[in-house]
């Protein structure tokens, strides 16, 4: 079956400017989680969704947000970019019921650079 | 607070050496663990994971980890690694339930693994 897919996979931005990036999960995967990772920070959290709505999110400023659409797929927005906000940023989705639960499914991510 | 900690920052081993990779957490019940693995420019491929039962679980490519709840580990080995084991290997915890389906990974710094050959 078809993995978590993410668009665009590379992108360059500067700074002012806002990105959206995409991501559809496994089909069947309700859940979908967004990550940040930079070679200071490592993987951080951003925030999850399940059925629409936002579950958790992670110590980032505003100017990260997302959403989830009624068939699972999600998006990522980062408005007036920062230098710092180069970075992979990485989707996973993961089944809410049966086999498998709890685990997460990532994508190959999304690589910002923002100059 | 939740935490997980790779002590390893590098590793290097030979070709057909064995592997130990370090994983420590803090955590305040038994969670869900796991061991990812990322190579260049890739997204993190599951290599195993603990949810319960049995504390030695078998992964892919000729893992395994052992989960110690006294030591608050969670080790990987592999008896004889390959150059294509050169990679990223990331520890990561979860809270053991999950919140209306809803999953959140706090995840180790990494540990880059070097193989010679």
């Amino acid at each position: 079956k078809a993995g978590v897919t993410q668009t665009p996979r590379y992108l360059i931005k500067t700074r002012g400017q806002q990105v959206t990036l995409s991501c559809s999960p496994i089909s069947g995967h309700r859940s979908v989680s967004w990550y940040q990772q930079t070679p200071g920070q490592g993987l951080q959290f951003l925030f999850e969704y399940f059925s629409e709505t936002q579950r958790n999110k992670g110590n980032f400023p505003g100017r990260f947000s997302g959403r989830q659409f009624s068939n699972s797929r999600s998006e990522m927005n980062v408005s007036t970019l920062e230098l710092g906000d180069s970075a992979l940023y990485l989707c996973a989705s993961s089944r809410t019921s049966g086999q498998d639960t709890g685990e997460l499914f990532f994508g190959e991510g999304s690589r910002l650079t923002v100059l | 607070a939740q935490s997980v900690t790779q002590p390893d920052i590098h590793i290097t081993v030979s070709e057909g050496a064995s592997l130990e990779l370090r994983c420590n957490y803090s955590y305040g019940a038994t969670p869900y663990l796991f061991w990812y693995v990322q190579s260049p420019g890739q997204g993190l491929q599951l290599l195993l994971k603990y949810f319960s039962g049995d504390t030695l679980v078998q992964g892919i490519k000729g893992f395994e980890a052992e989960f110690k709840r006294s030591q608050s580990s969670f080790n990987l080995r592999k008896p004889s690694v390959h150059w294509s084991d050169a990679a990223e290997y990331f520890c990561a915890v979860g809270p053991p339930f999950i919140i209306q389906g809803a999953q959140k990974l706090v995840f180790g710094q990494g540990t880059r693994l070097t193989i010679n050959p």
